[in-house]
């Protein structure tokens, strides 16, 4: 079965930093990779998604990620983190082969402090 | 935007009891979800369905756990009897009918906390 990885359970960062966060699957197969935020009290929402393509990719709130496919990793990023963007940060991953089912990474949780 | 909608938003029950998580879908999606997070753990996938059957389950959706689409809104899983393991946040989701090795993602609604005394 799938399994995804993210190495950073906690990162702390003071406004202004750069963010890298890793995420790392287990199949080499056909994927689909997802990374969602959840801020305190709130549900998942999607920050960005590859399906195919451009393997950098741009979501929403000044985050990007990067599928290498020959290090099976999306890392997410963000040049300039701000108080706001402290929350959980899910991996997830779709393996196109067995089916519609995510598997989600154990997730990272940022705080970044004013 | 249209949302995932869930109630109730906390759901506290006593050990050994029923449960019922309601879920209302996105209009147009045809594929739907449940995952349940417990505190501090990833989140994990119980069950997808569509087209009024079950497409998927994992491991922990076992014979305590159903799920139903009783008329063409809701979307319901049922704990039949509860233990204090089942106690976390669950998730549904929905996304519009799959096509192929074209995957649409999946929205996610606010969670049901359930706490087992």
């Amino acid at each position: 079965a799938q399994s995804v990885s993210q190495h950073n359970h906690h990162v702390i960062l003071s406004e202004a930093a750069s963010l890298e966060l890793g995420c790392n699957y287990s199949y080499g197969g056909t994927v689909n990779l997802f990374w969602y935020v959840q801020y305190p009290g709130q549900h998942l929402q999607l920050l960005l998604k590859y399906f195919s393509g451009d393997p950098l990719v741009k979501g929403i709130k000044g985050f990007e990620a990067e599928f290498i496919k020959s290090k099976f990793s999306f890392n997410l990023r963000k040049p300039s983190v701000q108080w706001s963007d402290t929350a959980e940060y899910f991996c997830a991953v779709i393996d196109t082969n067995t089916g519609n089912q995510f598997y989600f990474g154990t997730g990272t949780s940022l705080t970044v402090i004013p | 935007e249209p949302e995932v909608t869930q109630t109730p938003s906390h759901q506290v029950t006593q050990m050994g009891q029923e449960v019922i998580l309601r879920c209302v879908p996105i209009s147009n999606h045809l594929y739907f979800y449940w995952y349940r997070q417990i505190l501090g753990q990833k989140v994990e996938f119980l069950v997808s369905f569509y087209n009024n059957e079950i497409s998927e389950k994992s491991e922990i959706f076992d014979d305590q756990f159903s799920v139903e689409r009783p008329d063409g809104s809701n979307f319901t899983l049922k704990i039949r009897s509860t233990k204090l393991e089942d106690s976390a946040m669950y998730f549904c989701a929905s996304s519009e009918r799959m096509r192929h090795r074209s995957n649409q993602p999946q929205h996610f609604g606010d969670g049901t906390r359930l706490s087992i005394l």
